[in-house]
């Protein structure tokens, strides 16, 4: 059971929108920074997004990230094929005096 | 360019004690943070410890406090990570980790390819 709440699985069609939240409390979420990363299957997790919304160099603009009140999202827009990946948000917990992440949704396009 | 190469891993019996190492280069390594996450077979991300780049200050997951111990030699370029009474729930695949830099919170920028420890009789 992750501290960091988000759907298993989401999908669409290539070109289309996805979105994909994560859910947390006021010990993580609520007030502390959000991260999100791109896991493709076997190889190691990829930081797309920092502080909430700033992407790091090389991650296009595609990626977007948000947070209002204890959700945070990702979104991706113009789906590729090579988007098929896992993805997983990441934020301090206060509480726990942790880092945390959320179980992790798989992205795939149809 | 910044590398991080994790080893160390393999099979080790319920109760044993295992090192894993992760070496770095490309970067100032006593300047960053570092972390080990791991990952259970099919399952998501868990962070298990992180240390400061002066090795003076360390965290660690409830789940390993008191069995893992984090530390670093700054000379050596490397970051280990010392797994004392091992469960079989400890199974994954540990990846080192290094931080942004920024004040704001940990952010993992740079990623080892893994190293898989397997705890089972």
């Amino acid at each position: 059971q992750s501290v960091l709440t988000q759907p298993p699985s989401v999908s669409a069609a290539p070109g289309q929108k996805v979105s994909i939240s994560c859910s947390g409390s006021s010990s993580n979420i609520g007030n502390n920074y959000v991260s999100w990363y791109q896991q493709v299957t076997g190889a190691a997790p990829k930081l797309l997004i920092y502080e909430n919304n700033k992407r790091p160099s090389g991650i296009p603009d595609r990626f977007s990230g948000s947070k209002s009140g204890t959700s945070a999202t990702l979104g991706i827009t113009g789906l590729q094929t090579g988007d098929e990946a896992d993805y997983y948000c990441g934020t301090w917990d206060t509480s726990l005096s942790g880092v945390v992440f959320g179980g992790g949704t798989k992205v795939t396009v149809l | 360019e910044v590398q991080l190469v994790e080893s160390g891993g393999g099979l080790v019996q319920p109760g044993g004690s295992l090192r894993l190492s992760c070496a770095v280069s490309g970067f100032t390594f006593s300047s960053y943070w570092m972390y080990w996450v791991r990952q259970a077979p099919g399952k998501g991300l868990v962070w298990v410890s992180r240390i400061n780049g002066d090795g003076t200050t360390t965290s660690y997951a409830d789940s390993v406090k008191g069995r893992f111990t984090i530390s670093r030699d700054n000379a050596k370029n490397t970051v280990y990570l010392q797994m004392n009474s091992l469960r079989a729930e400890d199974t994954a695949v540990y990846y080192c980790a290094r931080d942004l830099g920024l004040q704001s919170g940990d952010y993992f920028d740079y990623w080892g390819q893994g190293t898989l420890v397997t705890v089972s009789s």
